[in-house]
């Protein structure tokens, strides 16, 4: 079954350095999304993304945040200069047209030291 | 807006027991809802969904859900609890069209007892 790949799996960084999240979506689909966890709670939505674009976002997705779509196949969450509290799991997903429920990626552990 | 509530953050059930997982949903169009479970320290696996049709949804693992709308409910059972069964589910809601953004519930830990 076709699925969403996350590298990498953990990454410590530094407070104030910047981290890219890699996510390579499933070949066929068209719609992008990063989502959270903080350690202990719920998913938090931060930005969906389509036609090359960010579609929608959170108000958790501020200007230290970005994604980009550099090639056909990767799509990419950096955080500019990351805080303590940005450490959590952050899933990517993507969504196929006309379809209903995304795949998850099995997430990236981000701890900020 | 949508929403979605979990009662319970922690459920304890015997071995064979039934399993009763509560979400209360809230939506201002028609609801797609899922149900998510989340092993330690593993991503999130679709255990089933709900969009048009017949409201009794079977997925999974041996669970099913029933989309309620009078009640604006979506609960998760499973008939008799298995060990493997421990971890955390999340009830999530979205919609048709647009760009179908998925709000979680805040999780419910399931623990079996030998």
């Amino acid at each position: 079954e076709p699925e969403v790949t996350q590298t990498p799996s953990h990454q410590v960084t530094q407070m104030g350095q910047e981290v890219i999240l890699r996510c390579v979506p499933i070949s066929n689909h068209l719609y992008f999304y990063w989502y959270r966890q903080i350690l202990g709670q719920k998913v938090e939505f931060l930005v969906s993304f389509y036609n090359n674009e960010i579609s929608e976002k959170s108000e958790i997705f501020d200007d230290q945040f970005s994604v980009e779509r550099p090639d056909g196949s990767n799509f990419t969450l950096k955080i500019r200069s990351t805080k303590l509290e940005d450490s959590a799991m952050y899933f990517c997903a993507s969504r196929e047209e006309g379809a209903s429920g995304y795949t998850f990626g099995s997430g990236t552990r981000l701890t900020v030291v | 807006a949508q929403s979605v509530t979990q009662l319970g953050s922690h459920v304890s059930v015997s071995e064979g027991a039934l399993v009763l997982l509560r979400c209360n949903y809230s939506s201002s169009v028609p609801p797609y809802l899922f149900w998510y479970v989340q092993y330690p320290n593993q991503g999130l696996q679709l255990l089933l969904k709900y969009t048009t049709g017949a409201t009794l949804v079977k997925g999974i693992n041996g669970f099913e859900a029933e989309f309620k709308k009078s009640e604006t409910s979506f609960h998760l059972t499973k008939p008799s609890a298995h060990m493997s069964d421990a971890a955390e589910y999340f009830c999530a809601v979205s919609y048709s069209g647009g760009y179908q953004k998925v709000t979680f519930g805040t999780g419910t830990k399931l623990q079996v007892i030998p």
